[in-house]
């Protein structure tokens, strides 16, 4: 069993759907939670960072963090065509902020005009 | 937030060449910089670790003697592909962090070897 596990998808959405992605994780260890976007051929870039379990805002982006169950979500609210991306979980190692990450497979979306 | 910078962003080298990439952080000092491997529709497989001063810190089934890092200073950690052969092609992606801070990752670095 992979550490971390992500649906690869690929998941297709209407403009202005609600998205919803998740992954489980199976080490208890892990205390920090991201979520990275992947545009084609670039660097991941940093989307969302949590820590503790429940809710962290941020735009149109909500991070959900259960503990108890080890499941994290990334829901995107108006999601637009921009939005087009591999979403990717990752969880660094050692209860630190900047230990090595394990990252999920990846979530391919794609957001519709 | 902050920024880390890779060069080249993209290298065709022949068989059997040595190729260096580089990756910097620019607004920030990092004491931990990692090395990423990236295959088509596939999640990053990180290679390396690479401390400031010290040797790197190499995943298993990674060649140290192949893929040299070196973590100069705190701003600047190499990856060199050495004799590189076709099936190294690939992207790879440095990431940089620091304590209390978490990891910014590189543009990426596109290697074509002929």
């Amino acid at each position: 069993q992979k550490e971390v596990e992500q649906d690869p998808g690929p998941l297709s959405v209407p403009e202005g759907a609600i998205v919803s992605l998740n992954c489980t994780y199976s080490n208890s260890a892990f205390q920090y939670f991201m979520w990275y976007r992947q545009y084609s051929r670039k660097g991941p870039e940093l989307l969302m960072y949590t820590y503790s379990s429940g809710n962290k805002e941020d735009g149109r982006f909500t991070a959900q963090v259960d503990k108890s169950s080890k499941y994290i979500s990334l829901f995107i609210r108006d999601s637009q065509p921009s939005d087009s991306a591999t979403y990717l979980c990752a969880m660094p190692a050692g209860g630190t902020s900047y230990g090595k990450l394990t990252f999920g497979q990846g979530t391919i979306l794609t957001v519709h005009p | 937030g902050a920024v880390v910078s890779q060069h080249p962003s993209r290298v065709i080298c022949k068989s059997g060449t040595s190729v260096k990439i580089e990756c910097r952080s620019l607004d920030f000092q990092a004491t931990t910089m990692f090395w990423y491997r990236q295959f088509p529709k596939k999640s990053l497989m990180l290679m390396a670790t690479s401390n400031e001063g010290s040797k790197a810190t190499y995943e298993q089934g990674v060649e140290k003697d192949k893929f040299l890092i070196n973590h100069a200073s705190l701003t600047l950690s190499t990856l060199t592909v050495t004799s590189a052969h076709p099936e190294d092609s690939s992207f790879y992606i440095c990431s940089a962090g620091d304590r209390g801070n978490t990891q910014y990752f590189g543009p990426g670095t596109r290697l074509t070897v002929l």
